[in-house]
């Protein structure tokens, strides 16, 4: 069945770090895939996705391209802020429709 | 006021109570979904409805069961509700053109004593 490993945190990193949130799938046929962010108290909103083999999603300074041949979907920011301070979650989106998430990584950037 | 609204926001309850979680949402979406979060599990899911008349189980439906009230309402019931079953639950709702996108409530959190 579908999978989704991410990178275990919680990881913590000054302001102005770069960013690497590593996220391997599992899946057949040619699922999409995504970043969700969950800040403190709130329910899950996407940040990212991308549909196809080499697509890249961005959103707020957030990158993620999607590899098929490393079946890869790794978050990337240049330079973390306190504000980016949540839990992100990897899925992956198959045909119908319904999603698999990783477990979640918490990120912590201080001042 | 919040698309996907979901009630109670926080609930305390005792082993053996039934418990339901509601959820209404104004997308005008077809697609419903429970998730259940746990520290360390991520996100799974519980049941899911395509339409009013298509309802689903999930990953993790033992002890659960919904009922699709109308397009805009899914309701989660524990009916007989066990300490493990203490989580955050959180209702999405997707159309077919997202491409897989969800739109997620603010989460009930449910405590069983």
């Amino acid at each position: 069945g579908d999978s989704v490993t991410q990178m275990e945190g919680p990881v913590t990193l000054s302001e102005e770090a770069f960013l690497t949130i590593n996220c391997t799938y599992t899946a057949t046929g040619y699922p999409s895939l995504f970043w969700y962010v969950q800040y403190p108290g709130e329910g899950l909103q996407l940040l990212l996705k991308a549909t196809k083999a080499d697509d890249k999603g961005s959103n707020k300074g957030f990158e993620a391209t999607y590899r098929k041949e490393t079946t890869s979907f790794h978050l990337e920011k240049g330079s973390v802020q306190v504000s980016d301070s949540a839990v992100y979650f990897c899925a992956l989106g198959g045909s119908n429709y319904k999603l698999t998430f990783g477990k979640g990584t918490l990120l912590t950037v201080n001042p | 006021d919040a698309d996907v609204t979901q009630t109670p926001r926080n609930r305390i309850t005792k082993t053996g109570k039934r418990i339901m979680l509601e959820c209404s949402q104004t997308k005008g979406h077809d697609r419903m979904y429970w998730y259940r979060q746990d520290p360390g599990l991520g996100l799974r899911l519980i049941y899911y409805s395509f339409d009013v008349k298509d309802i689903n189980k999930g990953e993790i439906s033992d002890g659960y069961s919904v009922s699709r009230q109308a397009q805009a309402k899914f309701s989660l019931s524990l009916e007989s509700a066990i300490p493990n079953q203490t989580a955050l639950y959180f209702c999405a709702t997707s159309t077919p053109g997202s491409t897989g996108e969800l739109f997620f409530g603010e989460g009930s959190r449910l405590t069983v004593l």
